[in-house]
């Protein structure tokens, strides 16, 4: 119930194409999904976040498509550049004291030149 | 503005010897703060969380322990480390009953 799966787990675009990340989750109880990046030896950075009153946030070249029936949501990368190479996380929180996040397993994104 | 400070970055420590990770948080009072652990090439695992001073709750069993001996500090121990304890040890912060949570850059733990 706690669980979120994350695909693919590597993806390698060409730069200036579009990448996509999805996730599932299974526990209706959670209210925000954000996405993460990492790059190598840091802690990941909140990229992106939406709550699921709303089906799509966009951010720059960061948009995110959520859909609430199908308990899915993605991370849609326009334009990819070389310096977004790094490992992407989704991620699920509800409201409960604690608010602790439940990650995805991760996706190592490569932009090749 | 929020900071959050994590040190050391990289620790390498022999087997049985014991283990103190710092956190401390600047800019924000009585924050949420959070001890994950990440797996070479996996996601983060969540160890500890609290909500105020001298409030730890473990999430998972093992040979970690957490405290918080300060408002904006949080302390990961070990008392004798295994070599399973290795990994990528993270903090984090978030406001309380807030949504997004903020990382440190992370200490990297190698048990030899």
């Amino acid at each position: 119930q706690q669980q979120v799966k994350q695909s693919p787990q590597s993806l390698i675009v060409q730069k200036g194409g579009i990448s996509i990340i999805n996730c599932a989750y299974e526990n209706t109880a959670f209210d925000y999904f954000p996405w993460y990046q990492q790059f190598p030896g840091k802690g990941p950075a909140l990229l992106i976040a939406i709550r699921p009153d709303v089906s799509e946030k966009k951010e720059g070249r960061f948009t995110i498509s959520f859909n609430k029936s199908a308990k899915q949501f993605s991370l849609h990368i326009m334009d990819s550049q070389p310096g977004d190479s790094a490992t992407y996380f989704c991620a699920a929180s509800m409201d409960t004291g604690r608010r602790a996040l439940t990650f995805g397993s991760g996706t190592r994104l490569q932009v090749q030149p | 503005s929020q900071t959050i400070h994590q040190w050391p970055a990289t620790l390498v420590q022999p087997v049985g010897s014991p283990l103190s990770l710092e956190c401390t948080v600047e800019g924000t009072s009585n924050p949420n703060l959070y001890w994950y652990r990440q797996a070479a090439g996996r996601g983060l695992q969540l160890l500890f969380y609290s909500v105020g001073i001298g409030q730890i709750s473990s999430e998972v069993p093992q040979n970690l322990s957490a405290s918080r001996p300060q408002d904006r500090q949080f302390i990961l121990s070990s008392k004798k480390l295994l070599l399973s304890d290795s990994g990528f040890y993270l903090c984090a912060w978030s406001v309380p009953r807030g949504q997004s949570a903020f990382f440190g850059q992370g200490t990297r733990l190698t048990v030899v």
